[in-house]
């Protein structure tokens, strides 16, 4: 089956622009969460779908992040606006029965 | 409310070398625990889990992991390190389900020739 499919993989902006990611999860996955995974640290939920509900999106910052899932399959997380300690690589996983498994993930630099 | 320590950022062996990194946990549930690799530029593979059912797991590529309760232990094993295993390690926990993963900060995995 095919895996997770994330884009764009590396984005540079300047601070203060927005940007958009995308993830296409793995098919008849109902649950999607996206991790943030600043450089040194491991990653940290952002936001987590079932279906096209949330379920868990308290660590998101959503003074400037938003994420939606329309139909309950492909995902989309926004920034705007950017700021320096956005900088990231920010990761899309679907899950079912007890695993995760993660997109290549999107490097986000913010200039 | 779970959280993962592992020791030592950074972990160097020879090759051929017995590769051990450390993961300790702490939950207030009956944990899932499970160990990831990263490979430069490329997203998070999983190495194996433990859900409960025997405490010693074998994962891909000759790892192992033992889960130890009253150590609160999960530590990563492999008998022979391959230069082709240096890499970033993260050990993660969660209560299971679709519940989501709590990552260490991860240790990297160096090879010496």
């Amino acid at each position: 089956e095919a895996g997770v499919a994330q884009s764009p993989r590396y984005k540079i902006i300047e601070k203060r622009q927005s940007v958009a990611f995308w993830c296409n999860p793995i098919s008849g996955h109902a649950t999607l969460y996206w991790y943030q995974q600043i450089l040194g640290q491991g990653p940290k939920l952002l936001i987590q779908f079932q279906n096209n509900g949330v379920v868990d999106d308290s660590q998101l910052p959503k003074d400037r992040f938003s994420a939606e899932r329309l139909k309950g399959v492909d995902s989309t997380l926004k920034i705007q606006p950017a700021k320096l300690e956005d900088s990231a690589v920010y990761l899309c996983a679907s899950g079912r029965a007890n695993e995760q498994y993660f997109g290549p993930g999107t490097r986000l630099t913010v200039t | 409310a779970q959280s993962v320590t592992q020791l030592g950022s950074h972990v160097s062996v020879s090759e051929g070398a017995l590769v051990l990194l450390r993961c300790n946990y702490s939950s207030s549930v009956p944990p899932y625990l499970f160990w990831y690799v990263q490979y430069p530029n490329q997203g998070l593979q999983l190495l194996l889990k433990y859900t409960s059912a025997a405490t010693l797991v074998k994962g891909i590529n000759d790892f192992e992991a033992e889960f130890k309760k009253s150590e609160t232990s999960f530590h990563l094993t492999k008998p022979s390190a391959h230069m082709s295993d240096a890499a970033e390690y993260f050990c993660a926990v969660s209560e299971g389900g679709n519940t989501p993963l709590v990552f260490g900060k991860g240790t990297r995995l160096s090879v010496i020739a």
